[in-house]
């Protein structure tokens, strides 16, 4: 079962920055927080992961707390096309199989 | 570089029939992973291989489900017989290296309907 709890869903306006929050309490020292996102019709595809310290890359920004409970991911100006559910998933780095949760349902709205 | 295929992208059969799916792997990556949604549920993973071994199949629902990557490429996915219930879309990933999540590379999933 998903270590995890998302909301079912949120909006957020077009070129807003969406913040998607996440829960998980029973988080382990040597389990990372992952982000993933599915678009319509297409694969889950990998957003972010991290462990302790927040992290930005080209797409999104994570902001873990600091006794890791909960962590949040941020998207800094959506757009439509980000438009999507996003999953927050904990897992150990050598761990191969991802477990999804039910995620949270991101309308972006014009 | 060509991402993770899928064929088909659609099948509709009825149950009892036999349905093959197949999955294109990234080239070069050594691990492909199967999972599958079912209707209103969570994406669900089904097995891993390490070239053309299995590393993990926990997730296989039955003995009706048949995974192969013979050659250690490109992966099948048999369903023998379907039932209703194997409905759903089915996704392949790959990735270069075992372990590290974040490395797993989706196709756009194979959309199963079992009438």
């Amino acid at each position: 079962d998903a270590k995890t709890t998302q909301p079912t869903s949120m909006d957020c306006a077009e070129g807003r920055a969406a913040n998607l929050p996440c829960n998980h309490s029973t988080i382990s020292g040597n389990e990372y927080v992952y982000w993933y996102r599915q678009i319509h019709s297409q694969g889950p595809q990998y957003i972010i992961h991290g462990l302790k310290n927040n992290e930005t890359n080209e797409m999104a920004s994570l902001i873990i707390t600091e006794d890791r409970k909960s962590s949040t991911l941020i998207l800094p100006h959506a757009t439509l096309r980000d438009t999507a559910v996003y999953y927050c998933i904990v897992s150990r780095w050598r761990d191969d199989k991802i477990i999804f949760g039910k995620g949270t349902r991101l309308h972006i709205l014009p | 570089e060509a991402g993770v295929t899928q064929f088909p992208s659609h099948s509709v059969i009825e149950k009892g029939q036999t349905v093959t799916l197949r999955c294109d792997p990234i080239s070069g990556h050594d691990n492909l992973y199967w999972y599958r949604r079912v209707m209103g549920k969570e994406i669900k993973f089904l097995l891993h291989f390490v070239k053309e071994s299995k590393q993990d199949e926990s997730g296989m629902p039955n003995n009706r489900f048949l995974a192969e990557r013979t050659g250690g490429t490109y992966s099948t996915l048999k369903v023998q017989p379907a039932e209703l219930e194997d409905s759903g879309v089915y996704f392949c990933a790959s990735s270069p290296r075992t372990g590290g999540t974040d490395t797993q590379y989706f196709g756009p999933g194979t959309r199963l309907t079992v009438l």
